[in-house]
């Protein structure tokens, strides 16, 4: 199995600021056969299910506020909130889907 | 509307079974392009992924292997809806439990979670 592990674990930010949320996968998961990173991050609220935000690592969800982004590649991935609002208090998780079975980090809590 | 509609108890007793229903509104069960999960939540395992049924010409289905010995995932055309069986359940199988649409192992759709407590 592919595991996938964030860091910080937690993380506080005031609002305004940039936050910058880690994850990185035991393995690759960009393919040989199309150059698709498959990696997804989603923000989980309070007796919510996720919410998708990015797919392919850096391809945004329609209606995702574009100071959501995500970068990276092969084994190293970031998700960026470039200026924290309010609303952004949330659980964020990355996910990988290149192999069976699907994981998920340990989700990072992100405060103000 | 494309949205999953989850329906099921949220009791079980250990040793029974876990039966959940994800009806879909919006989108085919039968759909070429999507995979229909089963994904689990608790605090002393996090997010977990168990298992899938797609049509491809012919239905699949995958599981993890952490439960393979005692889920089933079926897909109901006519209803269009999917179900959860998991068998001998333990409180270590306490969980909400979503279910959701992917598109190449993506979650782009998600139900909105019902909690599952075994317990007697």
């Amino acid at each position: 199995d592919i595991v996938m592990t964030q860091s910080p674990d937690s993380l506080a930010v005031s609002l305004g600021e940039r936050a910058t949320i880690s994850c990185k996968s035991s393995q690759s998961v960009l393919s040989s056969i199309d150059n698709n990173n498959y990696l997804a991050w989603y923000q989980q609220k309070p007796g919510q299910p996720p919410k998708p935000l990015i797919y392919w690592a850096s391809a945004r969800e329609s209606g995702v506020p574009a100071r959501f982004s995500g970068s990276g590649s092969g084994t190293d991935f970031t998700l960026t909130i470039s200026s924290l609002q309010a609303e952004d208090v949330a659980v964020y998780y990355c996910q990988q889907y290149y192999s069976l079975p699907y994981t998920f980090g340990q989700g990072t809590k992100l405060e103000i | 509307q494309l949205q999953l509609q989850q329906s099921g108890p949220g009791l079980v007793k250990p040793s029974q079974t876990l039966s959940l229903t994800c009806a879909i509104s919006g989108d085919s069960v039968s759909n070429n392009n999507v995979a229909w999960n089963w994904i689990r939540q608790s605090p002393s395992r996090g997010l977990e992924w168990l298992g899938r049924t797609y049509y491809r010409s012919k239905w699949f289905n995958d599981y993890a292997v952490s439960v393979k010995s005692r889920i089933t995932v079926n897909p109901d055309t006519s209803k269009n809806q999917f179900s959860l069986q998991l068998n001998s359940v333990t409180p270590e199988d306490t969980a909400v439990y979503f279910c959701a649409r992917a598109i190449k192992g993506y979650f782009n759709l998600w139900g909105r979670g019902t909690l599952v407590t075994v317990s007697s």
